[in-house]
């Protein structure tokens, strides 16, 4: 399976400030989807990133608030905009591989104070 | 939306005992996979069982799937210590992923 690394782990930001997350793969992928779990709850997906294409988000999160980049096919970015407290939570991102199997990143717990 | 429905929430269970888990969604799905999440770290893949499949073994992990009543089950056979995570299932629609996540069991296994 592909092996998905994150930056950063975790950070702990300013209300109003912007994080990039960056997501890389060992191997070139067509599909990466980001994810968000709030604390204690189950994972949400916010959108899906495809090389060489917008990324496609889904209902409730949208492109200013958290815009995405696909530059190649083992990268992606995801920044969360003008954070609030609301916005504390782990980021993961995932990528498919043939089968349909969906593999995880580390994760990165942002705090947002 | 969520798609899967896990149940128990919680499951507390003694080292060696079996625990299973259960999995409802309302859709027509492509595949079902189950993900192992420790302590709110990144989620581990552990099986993707097809809808035309019935069952599937891996290791100490059974995993049974009827499309009918639209249920998944995880059975952790012989479980440890080091089982206790956070469990989830993920179903995939015909024809589009990404996958769409249940709220998650919870299991504790007391050594």
């Amino acid at each position: 399976s592909a092996v998905i690394s994150q930056k950063p782990s975790r950070d702990i930001c300013q209300r109003g400030t912007s994080l990039t997350i960056q997501c890389q793969v060992d191997s070139q992928v067509t599909m990466m989807f980001w994810y968000r779990q709030q604390p204690g709850q189950s994972l949400t997906l916010i959108a899906t990133a495809n090389q060489g294409s917008e990324a496609t988000y889904e209902s409730g999160f949208v492109i200013d608030k958290f815009p995405i980049s696909r530059p190649n096919l083992t990268f992606s970015t995801l920044t969360v905009s003008n954070m609030s407290p609301e916005d504390s939570s782990i980021y993961l991102c995932s990528v498919e591989e043939g089968g349909y199997e969906q593999y995880f990143g580390p994760g990165t717990r942002l705090t947002v104070t | 939306s969520q798609q899967g429905e896990e149940d128990p929430q919680a499951l507390s269970i003694q080292e060696g005992e079996n625990a299973t888990m259960n999995c409802s969604y309302k859709t027509s799905i492509n595949n079902l996979q189950w993900y192992r999440q420790n302590s709110g770290r990144g989620l581990v893949h552990l099986i993707l069982i097809r809808s035309n499949e019935r069952e599937k073994h891996s290791g100490r992990l059974r995993v049974t799937l009827d499309t009918s009543k639209k249920s998944s089950s995880l059975l952790i056979t012989a479980s440890r210590a080091a089982d206790t995570a956070s469990y989830f299932c993920a179903t995939a629609r015909p024809g589009n992923t990404p996958l769409v996540f249940g709220k998650g069991t919870r299991l504790s296994v007391i050594a």
